[in-house]
């Protein structure tokens, strides 16, 4: 299975520009995908294919990579955005990273 | 709107089967893959099992594999996960989830459904 990595929490302060890193143990081309997920709701997907906003997703999300190394970027950070960020490879199988924690300063 | 609901969770011993269903609306349900994710309490999210838009082809990681099986009815626009020999390590909540091919992501989730399998 491809293990993916991310950094397990991050505190920020509204109005801060955050990154939140994913590493593939393999090459997964571009095929990594960013989701949100709030307390007590669902999964929402923000990027699809490293890169690409999902549909009604506001453009200070955004995400940059290939191969085995991605960010995920929110500029500028809003309180609401205070939340789980899981990424997603789906070129070898699917598998998730174990989620970063983003939390308020 | 698109719009999936999970239905069928409950408490279950373990070695006892369940089987999950999901009702979508608000697109073409047989133009799409569906997908089953679930997420153990406090834990993060783990790919149960895709189903094509025919249903003739399935996919599973090993951790379920031979245990759980999806299929789909497009005319009732339902996803179904059944799930035999349960075991402890399965209690999570489930998810149906939209998937996209090419490039394969969930672009659509249901608010979940809780299963816990304990004696």
């Amino acid at each position: 299975d491809t293990v993916l990595t991310q950094s397990p929490a991050l505190a920020v302060s509204p109005g801060e520009r955050v990154t939140i890193s994913c590493r593939a143990s393999e090459s997964v081309s571009t095929l990594m995908h960013w989701y949100q997920q709030k307390p007590g709701q669902q999964p929402k997907l923000l990027i699809y294919k490293a890169s690409n906003l999902a549909s009604g997703v506001p453009a200070r999300f955004s995400g940059s990579g290939s191969g085995t190394d991605f960010t995920f970027t929110i500029d500028p950070v809003e309180a609401d955005d205070i939340a789980t960020y899981y990424c997603h490879q789906s070129w070898n199988s699917d598998t998730f990273g174990a989620g970063t924690k983003l939390e308020l300063k | 709107e698109v719009q999936l609901v999970e239905s069928g969770g409950g408490l279950v011993q373990p070695g006892r089967s369940l089987k999950l269903s999901c009702a979508a609306s608000g697109f073409t349900f047989s133009n799409y893959y569906m997908a089953w994710v679930r997420q153990a309490p406090k834990k993060g999210l783990e790919w149960v099992a895709t189903i094509s838009t025919s249903g003739s082809r399935t996919y599973y990681p090993d951790s379920v594999k031979g245990r759980f099986t999806i299929s789909r009815d497009n005319a009732k626009s339902s996803l179904y996960l059944q799930m035999n020999s349960l075991k402890s390590e399965d209690t999570a909540t489930y998810y149906c989830a939209r998937h996209v091919r090419y490039p394969d992501y969930f672009d659509y989730w249901g608010q979940g459904v809780m299963v816990t399998v304990s004696s």
